[in-house]
């Protein structure tokens, strides 16, 4: 049973450039949410997606898009990126309605630098 | 809005001493906890976690955590660790349940020989 994967796992980037970062969620979830972990910082949550739908989102300015495909995989777009913007990327994936019992579910993250 | 708080941003402890992470949090609903850890490298993966009924929780690996409603915190504790418990720790709040956490800065358990 794979978990979470995300793609790539590392990637360099300039300031200014636009990237596309993808997550595949866990086999039977059907909701992926995005985090970015600054280094040194806890993770903040970025958005989720359920049903093709952004539905909630953290504070995080308009540059930070999704996407999510009819196979529950996912995808964050970062555009006109930022020195600070460099970070670890974590996808979660979990089930609608939210369920208790059931944790998010992580993936190891895409180590994004900008230059 | 929610908060968490770690109260120490490293914990170097020697193999087979106690240990305490400290985790106080700020939220003006009913809250839900947990304690993530992250190994070198990797993702987060859920320690232990608080909903509801007794106040201490317990993961399978000998950590515990309590929660203490009076003093809003969430610390976590064991008895006596392992060079394998390196690791960065993470507390973290939810008003949904599992869904849209908002973590601690992290806390750096270093396990010395």
């Amino acid at each position: 049973d794979a978990g979470v994967t995300q793609s790539p796992t590392h990637l360099i980037k300039t300031r200014g450039q636009q990237v596309t970062l993808r997550c595949s969620p866990k086999s039977g979830h059907d909701t992926v949410s995005w985090y970015q972990q600054a280094l040194g910082q806890g993770p903040q949550f970025i958005f989720q997606y359920y049903e093709e739908e952004e539905r909630q989102r953290g504070n995080f300015p308009d540059r930070f898009s999704g996407h999510q495909f009819p196979n529950y995989s996912s995808e964050l777009n970062v555009n006109a990126l930022l020195l600070g913007d460099s970070a670890l990327y974590l996808c979660a994936s979990s089930v609608f309605p939210p369920d208790l019992n059931s944790p998010l579910h992580f993936g190891n993250g895409t180590r994004l630098t900008v230059t | 809005a929610q908060s968490v708080t770690q109260l120490d941003s490293q914990v170097p402890v020697f193999e087979e001493a106690p240990v305490e992470l400290r985790c106080n949090y700020s939220s003006s609903v009913s809250v839900y906890l947990f304690w993530y850890v992250q190994y070198p490298n990797q993702g987060l993966q859920l320690l232990l976690k608080y909903l509801s009924g007794s106040t201490l929780v317990k993961s399978i690996n000998g950590f515990e955590a309590e929660f203490n409603k009076s003093q809003t915190s969430f610390h976590l504790r064991k008895p006596s660790v392992h060079i394998s418990d390196t690791a960065e720790y993470f507390c973290a709040v939810s008003d949904q349940g599992a869904q849209k956490l908002v973590f601690g800065q992290g806390t750096r358990l270093t396990i010395n020989p």
